[in-house]
């Protein structure tokens, strides 16, 4: 069964840092695409960054709005996936998902964790 | 970026009614579009890929279409487990981009 859980998630000010954790299980993480999403208070769904494959030398990519604050990675030998989040802004308040997308093709997301930049 | 206009933004429906929902992509994005249902305090769920196939475990009363940029999720006769919001998300280029979402609701 495919798992995938995040935690790390909480209330940070203005300009603080916050890594965010995703746990997986359930299948071969080194042959997925992860991905890390954001869904707002008024519930609009944003894509945040996306780690390829080994084969495809980890590629990493993002949103404009977060290019050079936020950094995914992974380790697959742990089963996880992290996002740092650093500079952080009221405007990052959401919840984050991680998700896993690989042939099948299966798009699984766990159930997300609550990220809210505040003073 | 490729916009993904999704419409309309509330569905009234009863059960047993046939409802359809779009979404236009500003460019071409080929079959790379993804519908997802999202129930309350839930995390989203796949249910269509590569604009026209159902995703595992996912009711055949679903089904997706596409006419030329306008991509559609059709429900066939709407049962009350399907009151929910739907999304697209078109995955041919960086940066992904989700539609505005779709509240079914019964009427």
């Amino acid at each position: 069964e495919v798992q995938v859980l995040e935690s790390g998630g909480g209330l940070v000010q203005p300009g603080n840092s916050l890594k965010l954790s995703c746990a997986t299980s359930g299948f071969t993480l080194s042959t997925a695409w992860m991905y890390w999403y954001r869904q707002f208070p008024e519930k609009r769904l944003e894509w945040v960054a996306r780690i390829k494959a080994k084969s495809n030398n980890y590629a990493t990519d993002y949103t404009e709005s977060v290019k050079g604050r936020f950094t995914i990675s992974r380790d697959d030998s742990k089963g996880s996936i992290y996002l740092q989040m650093d500079n952080l802004k009221e405007e990052d308040t959401a919840i984050y998902y991680c998700s896993c997308y690989y042939s099948g093709p299966i798009d699984f997301w766990g159930p997300g964790t609550m990220v809210t930049v505040s003073s | 970026d490729i916009q993904m206009t999704q419409s309309p933004s509330s569905l009234p429906a009863s059960l047993g009614d046939r409802v359809t929902i779009t979404c236009r992509a500003s460019q071409d994005i080929g079959n790379y579009l993804r519908w997802f249902q999202q129930k309350p305090g839930k995390s989203p769920r796949l249910m269509i890929y590569g604009a026209t196939n159902l995703a595992a475990g996912v009711p055949s009363r679903f089904s997706g279409s596409r006419s030329g940029s306008d991509y559609s999720l059709t429900i066939s006769s709407l049962e009350s487990e399907d009151m929910a919001d739907y999304y697209c998300l078109q995955s041919k280029e960086s940066p992904l981009t989700f539609g505005s979402g779709t509240k079914l609701e019964i009427k």
